[in-house]
């Protein structure tokens, strides 16, 4: 499995601009988390759904902030419209249902993150 | 509800010296906690973990239920130790609970 893959990357947009960040969990895994990292703050937890669902998503910020995930195999996180506090990097990250036992439950696997600079 | 402490943003150390990262938690139930490293401009991965009570790359941690702690150490530390370092904590209760991390230290070994 090639991990957790999110796009884009890198992302450079002007304030007021519409932002979607893209997220391909580990086939298999049950649940989705998205998180923002910042210097300030460090790892905040958005929101995370399981098995699709969105579970909780007292994480974020404001109505501009929305997620998605449309199928076991594709989540979105879209910030409309964005503003310069939005700079941060985001993280995906998948885990398998704690309660199936075993090594690795409860361990998140990350993806390498999506940069976004709001000018 | 639970909450991870991770009171250093900044630990500066020589090479060779040793390394204490410390974490406090708070939380009613037996949790899991965890070390994550992040490496720079990588993906954050898990280190170690306390149920397994194994040592990586040369770390260990304990869990100390009555101080609440789970500080991350390792005897000598090496260049590429240089990273940002999250604990975190799983409060797993039969159902499944969000992972809560701490803020972050970042280490920083000095050649």
């Amino acid at each position: 499995d090639a991990g957790v893959i999110q796009s884009p990357r890198h992302e450079v947009t002007e304030m007021g601009q519409e932002v979607t960040l893209r997220c391909k969990p580990i086939s298999g895994h049950d649940y989705l988390f998205w998180y923002r990292q910042t210097m300030m703050r460090g790892l905040e937890l958005l929101i995370y759904f399981n098995n699709n669902v969105p579970i909780d998503d007292s994480g974020m910020p404001e109505d501009r902030f929305s997620a998605k995930m449309p199928n076991a195999s594709f989540s979105t996180l879209k910030i409309q419209p964005s503003e310069p506090r939005d700079s941060a990097v985001y993280f995906c990250a998948s885990s398998r249902d704690g309660l199936a036992g075993g090594p690795g439950t409860g361990e998140l696997f990350f993806g390498e993150g999506s940069r976004l600079t709001v000018l | 509800a639970q909450r991870v402490t991770q009171p250093e943003k900044l630990l500066s150390v020589f090479k060779g010296a040793p390394v204490e990262l410390k974490c406090n938690y708070s939380y009613s139930g037996s949790p899991e906690l965890f070390w994550y490293v992040q490496y720079s401009r990588q993906r954050l991965q898990l280190l170690l973990r306390h149920i397994s009570r194994e040592s990586i790359k040369g770390f260990t941690a304990d869990l100390n239920k009555g101080e609440t702690s789970f500080h991350l150490k390792k005897p000598f530390a090496q260049e590429e130790d240089s990273a940002m370092y999250y604990c975190a904590l799983w409060p797993y209760s039969g159902g499944y609970q969000k992972v809560t991390f701490g803020t972050g230290t970042k280490l920083q070994v000095i050649p």
